[in-house]
């Protein structure tokens, strides 16, 4: 299956820090990438869908001030944690959709972010 | 009601087995159904992708898809340790205008034991 690489794979970082997280598609170009939470032995929460060239569309609850997402290039999303709070500590994945009208979306490892 | 539910499991079984693993919507329109498998502090990995009703197979693998019942089904022949992981069932509606997006189930803890 496709690539998708995401990086930092976890990361630990201050109360107030602000976090990076990329996502990148290596073998294929991706208009849409999306966004998702997970906590502990729960499923995916889509927090924003990553649009080439365009604003980010963020789910209902979810902050864009406080989860800046930048799709530059159609191979690289990136998520950017503002002003990180312990409560913002969780297990971010991104996804990448792939091209073709086929809907088959191609996930990151993940990247685990743990606010002090 | 969820769109998409799912047992949680855990689900444990012997190695050799066979596991069924399933979920039910409500959502009528949706057309697209997937499977991924999630190991532990990993992201999800496609399995089976299916398009509309019917049966896929792939190697031990076996999706099922009754839209007449809204209810898919994952089945693993052969149930091995390395098996042992999160399934997730995810299904979307139409593409056509653009991407909708998946809505996944909660998910399913399955442990196969030597």
């Amino acid at each position: 299956g496709a690539v998708v690489s995401q990086h930092p794979s976890w990361v630990i970082c201050k109360s107030g820090t602000s976090v990076k997280i990329e996502c990148r598609s290596l073998d294929f170009q991706a208009t849409t990438m999306f966004w998702y939470r997970q906590f502990p032995k729960q499923s995916l929460m889509l927090m924003a869908t990553s649009n080439e060239g365009s604003k980010a569309t963020y789910e209902q609850g979810v902050e864009k001030d406080k989860f800046l997402i930048n799709h530059a290039s159609l191979t690289l999303s990136t998520l950017t944690v503002t002003s990180a709070h312990p409560e913002d500590s969780s297990f971010y994945i991104c996804s990448a959709l792939y091209p073709g009208g086929t809907g088959e979306l191609f996930f990151g490892e993940g990247s685990r972010l743990t606010v002090l | 009601q969820k769109e998409v539910e799912q047992d949680p499991g855990p689900l444990s079984v012997p190695e050799g087995a066979i596991v069924s693993l399933n979920c039910t919507y409500s959502n009528s329109a949706f057309q697209y159904f997937m499977w991924y498998r999630q190991y532990s502090r990993k992201g999800p990995e496609l399995l089976m992708y299916t398009y509309s009703s019917g049966n896929k197979e792939d190697g031990r693998f076996t999706a099922q898809v009754d839209k007449s019942s809204k209810y898919i089904s994952l089945f693993i022949r052969d149930s091995q340790p390395s098996d042992s992981a999160t399934y997730l069932c995810a299904m979307s509606a139409t593409l056509s205008g653009g991407y909708n997006k998946l809505i996944f189930g909660a998910g399913t803890r399955l442990a196969v034991h030597p």
